[in-house]
């Protein structure tokens, strides 16, 4: 139990769907993080939000669309995606982002979101 | 983009040492050297950090080399359930990391 909880667990979607996936933490973090996890590859970052605010979008097809309403709850809404978008999707929180002066804690990592799209 | 090479696979006998290399030639004066690890299917648990200095805490211990290009994660006495891909990043915030390939850590009975 990490204090970060990720809803659903998994997710079967066809590609003309809309669904959005979940995650929130408990641990009063305020730097939220999205990553993907493909098949036999690297996780991606894909999205981090500080204070609710998106701090960075590492060239996320539009498709995926983040929220962030409050520093405790992360969001992404998906639509229209494709086969290769399956994967596992993983949210992680720390205690803040800071852009330099040394680590502001780790980042603890939910049990991701396992999404299929056929 | 990940700054760290790692091999990327390892075998340790149960209760014996794991010892994991980590090359961090680039690394930059202010970037700290991060230990992570992922069992299957679950999402990654913070290991150990350190900038300099050798550290240790109750799951491992982490060297890293006078001149910072390398560093070893050690296990000190590996169960099955440290079977795991381990990951060294580097990061001078501690916050963006930018996960590698790993090293994927067999633990043998």
């Amino acid at each position: 139990e990490t204090g970060v909880t990720q809803t659903p667990r998994h997710l079967v979607m066809g590609m003309t769907n809309k669904k959005s996936l979940k995650c929130e933490q408990h641990l009063g973090h305020n730097a939220m993080y999205w990553y993907k996890q493909s098949a036999k590859k690297p996780l991606e970052l894909m999205f981090v939000y500080n204070f609710k605010e998106q701090t960075e979008n590492n060239s996320v097809p539009s498709r995926f669309s983040p929220e962030c309403p409050n520093s405790s709850h992360l969001f992404l809404h998906l639509h229209t995606l494709q086969p290769e978008d399956s994967a596992l999707y993983l949210c992680a929180s720390s205690l803040s982002l800071r852009l330099a002066g040394g680590p502001t804690g780790e980042l603890f990592f939910g049990e991701g979101s396992r999404l299929t799209v056929l | 983009d990940a700054k760290t090479t790692q091999p990327p696979s390892m075998d340790c006998a149960e209760g014996r040492a794991a010892n994991l290399p980590c090359n961090h030639s680039t690394i930059s004066g202010n970037e700290y050297v991060y230990w992570y690890r992922q069992i299957h299917s679950q999402g990654p648990q913070y290991i150990i950090h350190g900038l300099k200095n050798n550290e240790t805490n109750e799951m491992a211990s982490l060297i890293i080399t006078e001149d910072r290009k390398s560093s070893t994660l050690i296990l000190p006495h590996a169960t099955l359930r440290d079977t795991a891909v381990y990951y060294c990043i580097v990061s001078p915030t501690g916050n963006q990391f930018y996960f590698g390939t790993g090293t994927s850590l067999t633990v043998i009975p």
